[in-house]
């Protein structure tokens, strides 16, 4: 299983830009990669998936590098709510696991 | 579209009696549920993986006859906490892949909102 590395936490302000980067050295031909968000007490939620290149929906964008081994999670012009636990996770099928996942603080 | 349920939200119960907790797939049929356990400031821990019509099959150091795990239905998965000790005080989790792969997503999951379990 590719397993997943993230910064333990990162602090924003109101209206920036925020890039989560998630390496996974080891990901497998068949994996995906997958974005949750999670506030207290929630199950998490799905931000977005891709497999390579870029993936972008209404609220996220998703940069993949050509060897897969790092993706980034950017989170355009985020607000005191976006303050969450993101979790980076890389599998297939029923092979996801979650890793320590990301705190990301936004500040007013 | 893609909720998922969980019943109860929150239960308290005595040392060594059982909970059940129910997780449903409310507008989509899941072949696979999954259970996760959670501790605060944690992440989800993966506890096991279940298809409906068959056995859960659990991970490492997950007691099965302690976590039993029914996935009777395509909507439905059940986690029964037998014996519950202080110890299994926890954020329990359930999610649901829609389908078979390639519905809605590839490995794509959508989870439930949680059980708060504590065990007095």
């Amino acid at each position: 299983l590719a397993k997943t590395t993230q910064p333990i936490s990162m602090d924003s302000y109101e209206g920036q830009e925020v890039n989560i980067t998630c390496s996974h050295n080891n990901i497998a031909t068949n994996d995906y990669i997958t974005w949750y968000q999670q506030f207290p007490s929630q199950g998490p939620r799905f931000i977005i998936q891709g497999y390579k290149t870029k993936v972008t929906n209404e609220v996220a964008s998703l940069f993949i590098p050509a060897d897969r081994k790092s993706s980034t999670l950017s989170l355009p012009r985020v607000s005191l709510s976006d303050t969450a636990v993101y979790y980076c996770l890389v599998g297939a099928n029923n092979d996801m696991r979650f890793g320590a996942g990301t705190r990301l603080t936004v500040k007013p | 579209g893609a909720v998922v349920s969980q019943h109860p939200s929150r239960v308290i119960c005595k040392s060594g009696t059982s909970v059940k907790i129910e997780c449903r797939s409310l507008d989509f049929q899941a072949t696979t549920m999954f259970w996760y356990r959670q501790f605060p400031k944690k992440s989800l821990m993966l506890m096991a993986t279940s298809n409906e019509g068959s056995k859960a099959t659990y991970e490492q150091g997950v007691e099965k006859d302690k976590f039993l795990i029914n996935h009777a239905s395509l909507t439905l998965s059940t986690l029964t906490v037998t014996s519950a000790h202080p110890e299994d005080s926890s954020f329990y989790i359930c999610s649901a892949r829609p389908g078979l792969a390639g519905d809605m997503g590839l490995g794509e999951q959508y989870f439930g909102p949680g059980t708060r379990l504590t065990v007095t």
